[in-house]
C-alpha cells in the first residue's frame, strides 16, 4: 500500500529563515517522488520530483528535496524563505505501471512567513 | 503556464442535480485524471483516461463518471449531486509514460447548497 504524511499541517517561518516541510511516505516498491505547490485559487504547480537518479533533487524557487530510503523521508527544504513563499505544499507518491498513473498525496502543509 | 484549462471556475449546484465539469489537456498529453479536493485535504484520486478509455478509480462511486475525446480532452460527470461533493476538482494531465508528472490546471471549485 502506499501512503504519504506529511508532518506539520502549518508551518510558519521568518523571512530569511531555513524552511523545513516533512514528508515521509510508505510504498511496497521503489517510490517516485513529488512535491507540488499550491497558491491560492489556484491548482498544483510542480516544484520537484525522484525518479531514482539522484538523491538529492534540485528544484525551482531554491527548494530542494532529499530522498532518503533508510528513513522513508522525502523533505522539502529551502535556506532562506521570501514572503512569496507562503502556500500550501503537497507531497505526492507515484504509482505506475504501463500506462496508468495515480498520484498519492499527503494531506498539505500551508507555509506562513512572516516579514 | 501548464497549459491545462479546466470550465467553469466556479460552479453552485443544488443537491440532486448534475454537473458536468471540463478539462483541456496539454499539448501532447494522452492521459487525463480527475482529483476531488476538499477543504483542507490533498487532492484524492477520482479515475484517469488514456486514449479515450478509463484505466484506473479510485474509492468513488459510480456517479462519478467521466469521458475523454479523440482530442484528448475530458469531462467529468458527477450526477445526484451530495453536499459532501462539495470540494475543488483538479484536472490533471501527463504523458503515457508512467510516474512521470503531472500537470495540473486550476480546477473547478464547486459547491453543492
Amino acid at each position: 500500500a502506499q501512503s504519504v504524511t506529511q508532518l506539520g499541517s502549518h508551518v510558519s517561518v521568518s523571512e530569511g529563515a531555513l524552511v523545513l516541510l516533512r514528508c515521509n511516505y510508505s510504498s511496497s516498491v521503489p517510490p517516485y517522488l513529488f512535491w507540488y505547490v499550491q497558491y491560492p485559487n489556484q491548482g498544483l504547480q510542480l516544484l520537484l520530483k525522484y525518479t531514482s537518479a539522484a538523491t538529492l533533487v534540485k528544484g525551482i524557487n531554491g527548494f530542494e528535496a532529499e530522498f532518503k530510503k533508510s528513513e522513508t523521508s522525502f523533505h522539502l527544504t529551502k535556506p532562506s524563505a521570501h514572503m512569496s513563499d507562503a502556500a500550501e505544499y503537497f507531497c505526492a507518491v507515484s504509482l505506475g505501471a504501463g500506462n496508468f498513473n495515480k498520484f498519492y498525496f499527503g494531506s498539505g502543509t500551508k507555509l506562513n512567513v512572516k516579514p | 503556464e501548464t497549459g491545462v484549462t479546466q470550465s467553469p471556475t466556479h460552479l453552485i449546484k443544488t443537491r440532486g442535480q448534475q454537473v458536468t465539469l471540463r478539462c483541456s489537456s496539454q499539448s501532447g498529453h494522452n492521459t487525463v485524471s480527475w482529483y476531488q479536493q476538499a477543504l483542507g485535504q490533498g487532492p484524492q484520486f477520482i479515475f484517469q483516461y488514456y486514449r479515450e478509455e478509463e484505466n484506473g478509480r479510485g474509492n468513488f462511486p459510480p456517479r462519478f463518471s467521466g469521458l475523454q475525446f479523440p482530442n484528448y480532452s475530458s469531462e467529468l460527470n458527477v450526477n445526484a449531486l451530495e453536499l459532501d461533493d462539495s470540494a475543488l476538482y483538479l484536472c490533471a494531465s501527463s504523458l503515457e509514460t508512467m510516474n512521470t508528472e503531472a500537470f495540473f490546471g486550476q480546477g473547478t471549485r464547486l459547491t453543492v447548497v
